[in-house]
């Protein structure tokens, strides 16, 4: 079976300090990778969505950056974190089903970020 | 750009009770919509989807009808039970690579 991994679970980080949070997937091949955030009284947003190794899309201008260096890792990053980067951050993965087929996105546990 | 758009909670029932939590939403075109639940400490998991106006989706005693002319996906459940105390969130996807829009997210808690 398929398991997804997000490590660390809270993260507590000054400003102007460097993130790196992991995301892993285990049990399938060449997934779809995404991040996404939720911020403190708004909906899950998306940051990014990778469909392969080195392969990623930016859906919003923000300080942050991803990065898949294997088929099943990815990684979100940033050289200064701001304020505005505290927030609940999920990684999922999706692989499209055959026609007829089911196709919906995992999610992992998330990571809480509070940038003080 | 396209948004979902929630009622707020949280939404106290007893058990039994019947449930309703709202979602519209705002987009082009013809997105495939979703609920996604999330129980006390574990991750979201997909509880529904529609792809298409008057499709039905249903899982679990939920039921959610795709209503495009009033770009509504409105969640429901006859008679809610303690263990369907959750987080849901109402979503959509305009683009067909799952990149979802998401609600805000609905508390409910349901008590004996």
């Amino acid at each position: 079976s398929q398991t997804i991994h997000q490590w660390p679970a809270t993260l507590v980080q000054p400003v102007g300090s460097p993130l790196s949070l992991e995301c892993t997937v285990e049990g399938t091949s060449n997934p779809n990778l995404y991040w996404y955030r939720q911020a403190a009284g708004r909906g899950l947003q998306l940051l990014f969505y990778s469909v392969g190794i080195g392969q990623i899309s930016s859906e919003v201008p923000q300080n942050l950056s991803a990065s898949r260096p294997q088929d099943r890792q990815f990684i979100l990053s940033s050289k200064k974190l701001l304020l505005s980067d505290s927030g609940f951050y999920l990684c999922a993965w999706n692989r499209v089903a055959l026609a007829g087929g089911r196709n919906e996105q995992f999610f992992g546990p998330g990571t809480r970020l509070t940038v003080l | 750009g396209d948004s979902v758009t929630q009622m707020e909670g949280p939404v106290t029932l007893s058990e039994e009770a019947f449930l309703t939590i709202n979602c519209t939403y705002t987009a082009t075109g013809y997105p495939s919509l979703f609920w996604y639940v999330q129980y006390p400490g574990e991750g979201l998991q997909l509880l529904l989807k529609a792809t298409k106006a008057d499709d039905k989706g249903s899982n679990k005693g939920f039921e959610a009808t795709y209503r495009k002319e009033t770009t509504s996906f409105h969640l429901e459940k006859g008679s809610v039970q303690v263990s369907d105390s959750a987080v849901y969130f109402c979503a959509l996807d305009n683009t067909g690579f799952q990149k979802l829009v998401f609600g805000t997210g609905t508390r409910l808690l349901v008590s004996p």
